[in-house]
This record gives structure tokens, C-alpha cells and sequence, in this order.
């Protein structure tokens, strides 16, 4: 399997315009996670899924971020209108939870700059 | 204060050196995940644990669940184990992190 695939790696764009990160887990895991890693922050939970369900989206800072999962192979993480404080590398991962078995593989990671 | 806390937070080492760094929690949890980030990379998980100690290579890494502690240790250290080291414990489906330990090993 390839592992975690995202994309764009890297993305520049102006306050108010959208993003879209999009992610495709491995085949066969039933959760996905989306993450967001500053360096004031560190690495923070933004949503998961299971099963394409959103379970958790506490993470999500504001109306502005949404995520979507039409199907087991394909997430996105969308931020409309984005801002300069969205700037962060957003990573993506995804495991087979059973129990405490559950190993988490980890995406390479989008780095969003915004202007 | 934080539910996950590493220490030290910056770590500077002699190649060959043997390195420990520490991580604690204060949730239940149902597994302990050491992951290693390369500067400007993406995140690697080196173990998963519940219980006892696990072993790759250089790397050993232990937990003690009823003093919810783990403890990384790299043998014989080399600059290529330059990294941040992030310690993240499951706490119902989600992961609390720690805030990384900034390893340098220095020829």
C-alpha cells in the first residue's frame, strides 16, 4: 500500500480565498483523523472519522472549516474564506482501530501559507 | 496543565550517546504512541504500546501504566536520530499530544 496520500504538499494562496486539503487513507482503515500542526500549538485534533461518520469535530476552530468523507478512500478539509492564522501544516491519518491495536499512519502533510 | 508532558523539551547529545526522554499523562488511556517527526517532514510512528516495553533496532520504548510514564530510550545515538519526538497517548478514539521533544545529536 502507498500509505497516507494528501494533497496538495504545499499551497500558497490570499486571506479569503479557499482551500481545499484532500486525503486518501489507507485501504481498509476505518478511521481517518485530521490534524493541524503549529508551531505555537503543536500538533492539534481537528475531526475524525469512522466509517466516513464525522465523530469529533471539536477540533474544528470555527464555521470556516469544514470536512467532508463521501466514501472509505477520499477525505477533504476545506477552509472558506481562509485567513493568515490558518497558515499551519495540515496532516492527515488513518487506522484500524481494534481495541488498542490501532496503529496510526500518518500523511506527509499539506503546508498552508496564507497571505 | 497539559494532559500529555515530555521533558526535557530540547535535547542535545554526543554521537553514541544514550538518550532518554520522558513522557507522562494524566488520562486513562488505551494505547501510547512514540512518533518522530524530521525537520520539515512528516510524522513517523516508531511504537504503539498498552503494556511493557517494545523494542526496534537502537529504539526502546517502555510504559508503566500505573504511573501512567513512558520513556523513550535511543542506544548509541547518530545524527541521523535528530528529530522531534512526540509522545501521544489514546484517550477514548482520539490522541493527546505532547508538545515534542527537540532531539539534536551532534558528530
Amino acid at each position: 500500500d502507498a500509505g497516507v496520500i494528501q494533497s496538495p504538499r504545499h499551497e500558497v494562496t490570499e486571506m479569503g480565498q479557499e482551500v481545499t486539503l484532500r486525503c486518501k487513507p489507507i485501504s481498509g482503515h476505518d478511521y481517518l483523523f485530521w490534524y493541524r500542526q503549529t508551531m505555537m500549538r503543536g500538533l492539534e485534533l481537528l475531526i475524525y472519522f469512522n466509517n466516513n461518520v464525522p465523530i469529533d469535530d471539536s477540533g474544528m476552530p470555527e464555521d470556516r472549516f469544514s470536512a467532508k468523507m463521501p466514501n472509505a478512500s477520499f477525505s477533504t478539509l476545506k477552509i472558506q474564506p481562509s485567513e493568515p492564522r490558518d497558515s499551519a501544516v495540515y496532516f492527515c491519518a488513518s487506522s484500524r482501530l481494534a481495541g488498542s491495536t490501532g496503529e496510526l499512519f500518518f500523511g506527509e502533510g499539506s503546508r498552508l501559507t496564507v497571505l | 496543565k497539559n494532559e500529555v508532558e515530555q521533558s526535557p523539551q530540547n535535547l542535545t547529545a554526543q554521537e553514541g550517546e544514550f538518550i532518554t526522554i520522558n513522557c507522562s499523562y494524566s488520562v486513562g488511556i488505551s494505547a501510547l504512541h512514540w512518533l518522530q517527526q524530521h525537520p520539515g517532514g512528516g510524522i513517523v510512528s516508531l511504537f504503539m504500546l498498552s503494556s511493557g516495553k517494545k523494542k526496534h533496532g537502537r529504539l526502546i520504548a517502555t510504559i508503566n501504566i500505573q504511573e501512567k510514564h513512558s520513556s523513550l530510550h535511543i542506544t548509541a545515538s547518530h545524527p541521523r536520530d535528530s528529530a522531534v519526538y512526540i509522545c501521544a497517548v489514546r484517550h477514548t478514539d482520539k490522541l493527546i499530544f505532547g508538545t515534542g521533544t527537540r532531539l539534536q545529536v551532534f558528530p
